[in-house]
């Protein structure tokens, strides 16, 4: 199976600033890699598929990047309702698999 | 609007069987891929079982074949997770969602339904 590590596991930032997250896997996934935001309480919300394609409704403030086993989620200007639980995953292999989440929290 | 409301989430002992549904409502059902995903307690996702647009073809993790049967019934637009010998490592949210692209992501999912296995 293709393991997803996720960096850092907890990612403390500021209202305004800008958040990174890594998710790298343990072979190449291509481009097939989405991205999901989760708070508390609630299922994950498809934010990004193709590596770095918005969902619909997702603000262009959300933007991914990478290709084989390197991949970034970029949060630009950091809202208060952007503040969750972020997951890779990938659909290049079965079994589709995620990574264990990167946790953006109010600095 | 896309709806998925998952239902049939109870306290079950080891062992013991249980069937999750989930009613889709506001997209033609047959036409997509769906998906049953778990997250256990405090803990990350994992995609566990799914089934293809006509129910003809079907897909396991590792960790629930044998066990568990997906199925579909596209008459009542409703997806079904039949759980047989649980564990108690099996008590999680259970998530149905949609694959929009039948590309392997989910762009919908249901609220969940927790199953909690415990003597």
């Amino acid at each position: 199976d293709i393991v997803l590590t996720q960096s850092p596991a907890t990612l403390s930032v500021s209202p305004g600033e800008r958040a990174t997250l890594s998710c790298r896997a343990s072979q190449s996934v291509s481009r097939n890699l989405v991205w999901y935001q989760q708070k508390p309480g609630q299922a994950p919300r498809l934010l990004i598929y193709d590596t770095s394609t918005r969902a619909t409704g997702i603000p262009a403030r959300f933007s991914g990047s990478g290709s084989g086993t390197e991949f970034t989620l970029t949060l630009s200007n950091l809202q208060s309702e952007d503040f969750a639980v972020y997951y890779c995953q990938q659909y290049n292999n079965w079994p589709w698999t995620f990574g264990l989440g990167t946790k953006v929290e109010i600095k | 609007e896309v709806q998925l409301l998952e239902s049939g989430g109870n306290l079950v002992q080891p062992g013991g069987s249980l069937r999750l549904s989930c009613v889709a409502s506001g997209f033609t059902f047959n036409n997509y891929p769906m998906s049953w995903i778990r997250q256990a307690p405090g803990m990350g996702l994992e995609w566990i079982s799914a089934i293809g647009d006509s129910g003809a073809s079907t897909y396991y993790a590792d960790s629930v074949k044998g066990r568990f049967t997906i199925s579909r019934d596209n008459s009542k637009n409703t997806l079904y997770l039949q759980m047989n010998s649980l564990r108690a490592e099996d008590t999680a949210i259970y998530y149905c969602a949609m694959d929009p692209r039948n590309r392997g992501w989910w762009g919908y999912w249901g609220q969940g339904s927790l199953v909690t296995v415990s003597s």
